[in-house]
């Protein structure tokens, strides 16, 4: 069974910090990995899609990489700002084409 | 192009009370999910589907029904309503990874909020 595990759980960062999420998946046998956001009481947001195939991905100040065979991704935010605070959550699409969810990281950036 | 619309944005129900709640997409995305989001829990998939006509449960299905009569819908039926199904409920589609694209990342709706009293 896939499991998905971000840590940490919570974040706080002075604003313009660089910063790195962890997301790990127990199965390596996953077709992509996805990096969403969420705002408190909305919905999710997409921020970057790795394909299996892929090493990362970039979208302005956010990288994301993945290692399949360790099972781990990561989300890098470069000069962090204040509206950057969010939950993020990384899913993976697994062999039966379900998507899995980690349960999230809590970020807050200092003013 | 509205991708995922799911209604009603907010519902209260009593104990035992019954109720859909509708999910469409006009992406024509061959797979369709429903998830429930709940406090220090994340997100729990209830129901997938992969096309019109299959659906298949996730880790949470009991207490609700779905079906998929067409690509455009997935509607998710509370049978009989109890507090622990409490939850905001998202509902997310994407193309299958044996569809018309290699792009199969997820689109989710902006969420149903339901309070079962």
């Amino acid at each position: 069974k896939q499991e998905v595990t971000q840590i940490p759980a919570a974040l706080s960062v002075p604003e313009g910090e660089n910063l790195v999420l962890n997301c790990s998946f127990t199965d390596s046998a996953i077709y992509n990995l996805q990096w969403f956001r969420q705002d408190p009481g909305k919905g999710l947001t997409s921020l970057l899609l790795i394909q299996s195939s892929q090493r990362e991905q970039t979208s302005g100040r956010l990288n994301a990489s993945l290692d399949k065979s360790s099972g781990r991704s990561t989300l890098y935010i470069a000069a962090s700002q204040p509206g950057d605070s969010a939950t993020y959550l990384c899913a993976v699409r697994d062999r039966d084409d379900k998507i899995i969810f980690g349960k999230g990281t809590r970020l807050h950036i200092l003013p | 192009n509205a991708g995922v619309t799911q209604t009603p944005k907010f519902q209260v129900l009593k104990t035992g009370q019954s109720m859909t709640l509708q999910c469409a997409q006009d992406m024509n995305h061959e797979y369709m999910s429903w998830y429930r989001q709940d406090p220090g829990m994340g997100l729990r998939l209830i129901h997938y589907s992969v096309g019109a006509g299959i659906t298949d449960q996730g880790e949470v299905p009991n207490g609700y029904n779905v079906s998929r009569s067409t690509t455009e819908d997935f509607p998710l039926r509370l049978l009989s309503a109890a507090p622990s199904q409490t939850s905001v409920y998202f509902c997310a589609s994407s193309y299958t990874r044996t569809g018309r694209t290699s792009n199969y990342g997820y689109t989710f709706g902006s969420g149903t909020r339901l309070t079962v009293v």
